[in-house]
């Protein structure tokens, strides 16, 4: 069992660019969620996917979208990138019938 | 609404000695409760979850803690601390129904263990 895999692990945008992460989950699961967990604070709620649409959000602004596939992997899509979404994202699968997530490595978006 | 406090940003022990890093929580409705390690640079690993069974709930590494619905608090201890805990450690609570496995976290305690 891979577990929940994110890609890509370290990325570097420029201010105002556009950015996608990727995130496969583990075998079973059918749920993704996705957390922002900027330096030295615990990791906040962006928004849930499950059979491929957003079913929760977080206080986040319209500028993080989502998507869920088929195959139950998702993407996390931040427009006009702020300094301030410098961040690790991370990734948790999980289904309905499980009381806890699973979560990625992460991706580490430095802004610049 | 849910809440999640973690009391002391930093705790710091001496190997062998006993571990206690302190949560309480915020919630109208009852409570899953969950406590997640977080080594550098990696993501997040689950140490041990309470849903409702058992008010002392045992993890892995050692660890446990124990529910206390009087006190809201759902502390996590180890009798005895090894170099290796040296860590992030961030308590977390959801939702029994409807939450969606939504996790409201702490700010985490970052625990150093010295010789």
């Amino acid at each position: 069992d891979a577990g929940v895999t994110q890609s890509p692990t370290h990325l570097i945008k420029t201010r105002g660019q556009q950015v996608t992460l990727r995130c496969s989950p583990k075998s079973g699961h059918d749920t993704v969620s996705w957390y922002q967990q900027a330096l030295g604070q615990g990791p906040q709620f962006i928004f849930q996917y499950y059979e491929e649409e957003e079913r929760q959000r977080g206080n986040f602004p319209d500028r993080f979208s989502g998507h869920q596939f088929p195959n139950y992997s998702s993407e996390l899509n931040v427009n006009a990138l702020l300094l301030g979404d410098s961040a690790l994202y991370l990734c948790a699968s999980s289904s309905d019938s499980i009381t806890e997530a699973f979560f990625g490595q992460g991706t580490r978006l430095t802004v610049v | 609404a849910q809440s999640v406090t973690q009391l002391g940003s930093h705790v710091s022990v001496s190997e062998g000695a006993l571990v206690l890093l302190r949560c309480n929580y915020s919630s109208s409705v009852p409570p899953y409760l969950f406590w997640y390690v977080q080594y550098p640079n990696q993501g997040l690993q689950l140490l041990l979850k309470y849903t409702s069974a058992a008010t002392l709930v045992k993890g892995i590494n050692g660890f446990e803690a124990e529910f206390k619905k009087s006190e809201t608090s759902f502390h996590l201890t180890k009798p005895s601390a090894h170099m290796s805990d040296a860590a992030e450690y961030f308590c977390a609570v959801s939702r029994r129904s409807g939450g969606y496995n939504k996790l409201i976290f702490g700010a985490g305690t970052r625990l150093a263990v010295h010789p």
